[in-house]
């Protein structure tokens, strides 16, 4: 069964380093999401691409973070200068239409 | 603006009873709402999903769940619950991007269900 992969699965960072959160979404699937959930709190939608360019984000989604699809099968989100507040777990789902697909998702950690 | 609301946080039931997981939304149009469930250490897995037509819906691992308008509710049922389905709940409705198409999803704050052998 097609999955979304997600790595790492936990990242530790230093406060005001960069990070890369890498996904591979199912592979015939046209829009791909970044959510986040920090500890004890709701899932959130952080951002939505397609066709290249980003369709919705949210006010989270500030310039301190940015998203790339470099090839045709990976989907990164980048944070420039990660801050303690960025410690959350980051999740990447993909769609063909209504239905998203989640990963694992990635545990970031910034000290 | 659209929102999910879970009001149980905790759920205790014993192996074998039945269970009711609640799910309140809000939502001005037809909404797409679906349950995800979270195990410890893993990604959301879909359970099931309702956008239109039946109201009561169908899902993965015995569990289902009914679409009430006139409640504005979406609540997963399952008849027998086994040790294996503790994990956390989440309900969760989809609103539409404008541009571009696809959605976004909006969560409750989940409901945790603890498994009594």
């Amino acid at each position: 069964e097609p999955e979304v992969t997600q790595t790492p699965s936990h990242q530790v960072t230093q406060m005001g380093q960069e990070v890369i959160l890498r996904c591979v979404p199912i592979s015939n699937h046209l829009y791909f999401y970044w959510y986040r959930q920090i500890l004890g709190q709701k899932v959130e939608f952080l951002v939505s691409f397609y066709n290249n360019e980003i369709s919705e984000k949210s006010e989270i989604f500030d310039d301190q973070f940015s998203v790339e699809r470099p090839d045709g099968s990976n989907f990164t989100l980048k944070i420039r200068s990660t801050k303690l507040e960025d410690s959350a777990m980051y999740f990447c789902a993909s769609s063909e239409g209504q239905t998203q697909y989640f990963g694992a998702g990635t545990r970031l950690s910034v000290l | 603006a659209q929102s999910v609301t879970q009001p149980d946080i905790h759920i205790t039931v014993s192996e074998g009873a039945s269970l009711e997981l609640r799910c309140n939304y809000s939502y001005g149009a037809t909404p797409y709402l679906f349950w995800y469930v979270q195990s410890p250490g893993q990604g959301l897995q879909l359970l099931l999903k309702y956008f239109s037509g039946d109201t009561l819906v169908q899902g993965i691992k015995g569990f289902e769940a009914e679409f009430k308008r006139s409640q504005s509710s979406f609540n997963l049922r399952k008849p027998s619950v086994h040790w294996s389905d503790a994990a956390e709940y989440f309900c969760a409705v989809a609103t539409p991007i404008l541009t571009g198409g696809g959605n976004k999803l909006t969560f409750g704050t989940g409901t945790q269900l603890k498994v009594e052998l």
